[in-house]
């Protein structure tokens, strides 16, 4: 149990496009989902906490018009990056959070490798 | 969140057991020990966690120390498909509360 999928794993896109992200969790509903990106040989860095029926939460540093997410229901969140440039490129990876035994635990998802050309 | 120390990479041998350790000296009463590792390209996957007794599941043994200031990961028999980087990573039981990384430990099994 706990799977989390993401949609695409990889994208390739123009300068100035715009790429959608899906985040689902497939075997369990999460209120909570958080968007994460890695650059290359480096750590995670949160991007946002995203709540189910609620505006994200951004971390400071992190443009929320570029940054697009959207929790629509208990399974799904989306990030989209809006008028992407290269320096987008990134690692984009989500989590969600599930309850179980008394304690939250997060899943990740497989990523998404977005290279901006 | 309280901070985590690991060291920067560990060699093991294949079949041996790796002992992964993580200093969290600043720990707070209800902040648990969560364990996640990342295999090169993917996205990191659950280990482990515990609050203050030791845990064991079927990929890990965790062993938290008494006053809780330092853990162990262990894992008894290491294949090659362990090689990960691995996060010790502190966090409130509090839903909504997101995982902070560190560096984590590289840890590279060898034949």
């Amino acid at each position: 149990g706990a799977v989390v999928s993401q949609h695409p794993s990889w994208v390739i896109c123009k300068s100035g496009t715009s790429v959608k992200i899906e985040c689902r969790s497939l075997d369990f509903q999460a209120t909570t989902m958080f968007w994460y990106r890695q650059f290359p040989k480096q750590s995670l860095m949160l991007m946002a906490t995203s709540n189910e029926g609620s505006k994200a939460t951004y971390e400071q540093g992190v443009e929320k018009d570029k940054f697009l997410i959207n929790h629509a229901s208990l399974t799904l969140s989306t990030l989209t990056v809006t008028s992407a440039h290269p320096e987008d490129s990134s690692f984009y990876i989500c989590s969600a959070e599930s309850f179980r035994g008394g304690t939250d635990t997060q899943y990740f998802g497989p990523g998404t490798r977005l290279t901006v050309l | 969140d309280a901070k985590t120390t690991q060291p920067t990479s560990m060699d093991c041998a294949e079949g041996r057991a790796a002992n992964l350790p993580c200093n969290h000296s600043t720990i707070s009463g209800n902040e648990y020990v969560y364990w996640y590792r990342q295999i090169h390209s993917q996205g990191p996957q659950y280990i482990i966690h515990g609050l203050k007794n030791n845990e064991t599941n079927e990929m890990a043994s965790l062993i938290i120390t008494e006053d809780r200031k330092s853990s162990t990961l262990i894992l008894p028999h290491a294949t090659l498909r362990d090689t990960a980087v691995y996060y010790c990573i502190v966090r409130f039981n509090q839903a909504g509360t997101a995982l902070i990384f560190g560096k984590g430990t590289t840890l590279s099994v060898s034949s």
